[in-house]
């Protein structure tokens, strides 16, 4: 039973351009969240996708969006990077609705710098 | 709002001793909890979590947690630590699928 899954492991862009983080789930996992780590710092929540709509969003700027696709994977999209944006991001999938499984797996994690 | 707090940030114990990470929550409602660890480069391995019921709770590689609603505590445990126990421990509240909160993290070092 393959985990959470999320490509490419290393990404350097400069400042300015755009970048695609992919993520699939884990088997049998229908919803999709996004995490920012910078380093030293705990996760911060992006946003939420479930059944291809963003549920919830944290406080990031619109230059942050998603998609979810049918087959349940997500795609993270970074517009104008920042230096700043330079960070860990990390993909966790859960199953929406089952109380006892409303647990988030996380994925190893797109480490992304920006020159 | 949902919040988490780590008071230790850097914790250093030698091999073989117990230890004890200590989590701080607020939230409205009863909250989902959960412990977290990362080791470095690595994504985030779930060690326990709580939702409901036995207010101690057991984990992988020999970790417990403890909830204490009067105190808003979700303490780790870990009666003999391991060199391989070094790691980044993160604390999360979550509730009915909404986003998880997580805490700042304490980094634990192991003496040989």
């Amino acid at each position: 039973d393959a985990g959470v899954t999320q490509s490419p492991t290393h990404l350097i862009k400069t400042r300015g351009q755009q970048v695609t983080l992919r993520c699939s789930p884990k088997s049998g996992h229908d919803t999709v969240s996004w995490y920012q780590q910078a380093l030293g710092q705990g996760p911060q929540f992006i946003f939420q996708y479930y059944e291809e709509e963003e549920r919830q969003r944290g406080n990031f700027p619109d230059r942050f969006s998603g998609h979810q696709f049918p087959n349940y994977s997500s795609e993270l999209n970074v517009n104008a990077l920042l230096l700043g944006d330079s960070a860990l991001y990390l993909c966790a999938s859960s199953l929406v609705g089952a109380v006892s499984t409303d647990t988030q797996y996380f994925g190893p994690g797109t480490r992304l710098t920006v020159l | 709002a949902q919040s988490v707090t780590q008071p230790d940030i850097h914790i250093t114990v030698s091999e073989g001793a117990s230890l004890e990470l200590r989590c701080n929550y607020s939230y409205g409602a009863t909250p989902y909890l959960f412990w977290y660890v990362q080791s470095p480069g690595q994504g985030l391995q779930l060690l326990l979590k709580y939702f409901s019921g036995d207010t101690l709770v057991q984990g992988i590689k020999g970790f417990e947690a403890e909830f204490k609603r009067s105190q808003s505590s979700f303490n780790l445990r870990k009666p003999s630590v391991h060199w391989s126990d070094a790691a980044e421990y993160f604390c999360a509240v979550g509730a009915g699928g909404q986003n998880f909160v997580f805490g700042p993290g304490t980094r634990l070092s192991v003496l040989p």
